[in-house]
């Protein structure tokens, strides 16, 4: 059973870069078979992809257009989880930002959630 | 705006049959599998149906779901008031470099 447990401060000002780590227990960050994916949820966007890093041989990042120019997604071998850092946060980036493993063609595991808040 | 279409609210009484539609287009449910997720409030979705009409462990027969070209279908049978939660369907979508698309949700109340 995989486990993804998110933490994370819930308050960033705008301008500043949000970040999130998401911790992995019954699997592997470096898996051949899995992507670890970073989704928010708000109720302007619904649940919008973010983007993803995974590991066949070598690693790979995925991200959405949307937010491409702003997004870092990292693997942390030595402590088996992932990261997500958003720069540049405006209020439109208000959400609840969730971590999830994909299996190939399912989102199978979610983190709990984490709502970040862009305000001064 | 959400990739994926679905009905914003669904409802039934208990013991009914109630359908949730998701229309999507030929770079995501036409080539890909169909997944569905239940939400409750305050908490992170759960996957419910995958590769169309697969249910994890756990899930219930009364929930099925159907693939057929561009649109898929999540079905509950014998509603219980347990089950009044968002649902949301999702598909990777092959254009560009590929991507996780969502429904916007459908919220279903038990009456």
């Amino acid at each position: 059973q995989v486990q993804l447990q998110q933490s994370g401060p819930g308050l960033v000002k705008p301008s500043q870069t949000l970040s999130l780590t998401c911790a992995i227990s019954g699997d592997s960050v470096s898996s051949n078979s899995a992507a670890w994916n970073w989704i928010r949820q708000s109720p302007s966007r619904g649940l919008e992809w973010l983007g993803r890093t995974y590991y066949r041989s070598k690693w790979y990042n995925d991200y959405a257009v949307s937010v491409k120019s702003r997004i870092t997604i990292n693997p942390d071998t030595s402590k088996n989880q992932f990261s997500l850092q958003l720069n540049s946060v405006t209020p439109e980036d208000t959400a609840v930002y969730y971590c999830a493993r994909d299996g190939g063609w399912e989102l199978t595991s979610w983190g709990q959630g984490t709502l970040v808040t862009v305000s001064s | 705006q959400s990739v994926l279409t679905q009905p914003p609210s669904a409802s039934g009484t208990p013991g009914q049959r109630v359908t949730i539609s998701c229309s999507g287009s030929s770079s995501n449910i036409g080539s890909n599998t169909v997944n569905w997720y239940q939400q409750l409030p305050g908490t992170a979705p759960k996957l419910l149906i995958y590769s169309n009409n697969q249910r994890p462990s756990g899930v219930p027969d009364r929930f099925s779901g159907s693939k057929s070209g561009t649109s898929a279908s999540l079905a509950i049978s014998g509603l219980q008031s347990e089950d009044e939660a968002d649902y949301y369907c999702a598909a990777w979508d092959d254009s560009l470099n590929g991507f996780w698309v969502f429904g916007g949700g459908t919220k279903l109340t038990v009456l």
